[in-house]
């Protein structure tokens, strides 16, 4: 079956630590992105990358980071620099970056006391 | 600037009504993209239409139809005759063709009660 990881479904860290979100497709696709959802809000774009080896920030990339080492992976790593990190973060990909559709993961849910 | 409100908040229904979600965007692009998401309580988004600009053509599929109207900027979307299962949070849309960031909406929680 075709479709995106990600993992765990639920994570839980001390504030100070940093911690790495996992995603993975294999649907083939170019683009992946990188959402952060709070309650009551839209989604909201962390980081994008149209090709390995290359990303660019979104709206609100202050205090995370990414790598595109392989076009099937899409790490996020939340810094102990994001203020506010408690949040569900969603992990999409799409054929190539623009207007097509992107296709969503499961998300994981972070919780940083 | 481009933005997409969606006004309502949560709606209720019973089963079997028909329900319709509205959708209010704003770009200044000729050329853009429309997108309607669910997210069901498991939290993934799942994919449910793409219209561009030039199609105002309403479209129909199953229960689900939207209605695209470019002179009111709306794009909405009725459920007929909802089911529990359709008991989710659905976000509107929007992306324009220089990329690169598809604008959501705040997402309208619909529950259907049987």
């Amino acid at each position: 079956d075709g479709g995106i990881t990600q993992s765990p479904k639920y994570l839980f860290r001390k504030e100070g630590q940093n911690v790495t979100l996992s995603c993975e497709q294999n649907l083939n696709h170019d683009a992946m992105y990188w959402y952060r959802q709070d309650p009551g809000q839209g989604l909201r774009l962390i980081y994008y990358s149209q090709i390995v080896n290359d990303f660019q920030k979104g709206d609100i990339a202050e205090g995370y980071s990414v790598s595109r080492e392989k076009k099937e992976s899409f790490p996020l790593t939340v810094t102990s620099a994001q203020k506010n990190p408690t949040a569900f973060y969603l992990c999409a990909s799409s054929i190539v970056s623009g207007t097509y559709e992107q296709y969503f993961g499961p998300g994981t849910r972070l919780t940083v006391t | 600037a481009q933005k997409v409100t969606q006004a309502q908040t949560e709606i209720s229904v019973v089963e079997k009504e028909d329900v319709t979600l509205d959708c209010v965007y704003e770009t200044r692009d000729t050329t853009y993209y429309l997108f309607w998401y669910k997210q069901p309580p498991s939290g993934e988004l799942v994919f449910l239409i793409r219209r561009n600009s030039f199609d105002e053509q309403n479209e129909i599929s199953g229960r689900y139809s939207w209605n695209f109207q470019k002179s009111t900027s709306s794009f909405n979307f009725t459920i007929t005759a909802s089911q529990v299962v359709d008991s989710a949070v659905y976000f509107c849309a929007l992306i324009n063709t220089g990329f690169q960031k598809l604008v959501f909406g705040t997402g309208t929680r619909l529950l259907v009660s049987p």
